[in-house]
């Protein structure tokens, strides 16, 4: 595509819930990453896929956020038990390889209530 | 690991003048420094980046400086204009596995006409 796409756009959803966040890269991107951000902060990194691998996964924050790639394109972020703390902009971006600048998605912004 | 200071966090200037935002980072071993620009409701877009082995790049109005020797970095914006209001990252990423940007916490850059 154009550009890196993320459904929802926005997403509320109930303390304790279940809740998938989609990204789809640019076509040929090999790189994709997933950041948080909070209000009034940058962008905070999660994971970095190459391919279909999890190339670094050292930025979830717990075992309740997971991230999958499986055809090495569109990829999901998933997170358990959903806390009022998870709320921010999830953001994702693409990159024809690991080096040079991203492309990033509008990202989903994620309220827990 | 890195840690990137960014500042000022809010700058105002008048239309036509120029801005300076200066970053900080802590690990050495860094070699890439992107600039994002993020509109309200929209993903960072990337602006001007540059690496380890320059001093300095340009893009028309904008430019960036980077002092390996001092570990600082910084986007200048000349003949600033209105549609330049908005918020400006800095990152910085290293060569070692997982390649993970790491973001200032932002500038708010307001253009008045």
């Amino acid at each position: 595509g154009a550009g890196v796409s993320q459904t929802p756009s926005n997403k509320v959803t109930e303390k304790g819930k279940y809740v998938e966040l989609r990204c789809d890269p640019i076509s040929g991107h090999t790189a994709l990453y997933w950041y948080r951000q909070s209000l009034g902060q940058g962008p905070e990194f999660l994971i970095y896929f190459q391919g279909t691998g999890a190339a670094d996964d050292s930025g979830l924050p717990n075992d309740r956020f997971f991230a999958v790639r499986p055809e090495g394109s569109v990829s999901t972020l998933k997170i358990q038990r959903t806390e009022r703390g998870d709320s921010a902009v999830y953001l994702c971006a693409s990159s024809l390889n690991r080096f040079g600048g991203y492309t990033f998605g509008s990202g989903t912004r994620l309220t827990v209530v | 690991g890195e840690n990137v200071e960014q500042h000022p966090s809010t700058l105002s200037v008048q239309e036509g003048d120029s801005a300076v935002i200066k970053c900080t980072y802590s690990d050495s071993a860094s070699n890439y420094f992107p600039w994002y620009k993020q509109e309200l409701g929209k993903g960072p877009q990337l602006i001007i980046d540059i690496r380890s082995n320059v001093g300095e790049k340009k893009d028309q109005r904008i430019a960036v400086t980077l002092n390996k020797t001092a570990k600082h970095f910084s986007l200048h914006i000349t003949e600033t204009q209105p549609e330049d209001s908005a918020v400006y990252f800095c990152a910085a990423e290293t060569n070692q596995a997982g390649t993970a940007l790491i973001f200032g916490k932002g500038t708010t850059l307001s253009v008045s006409s």
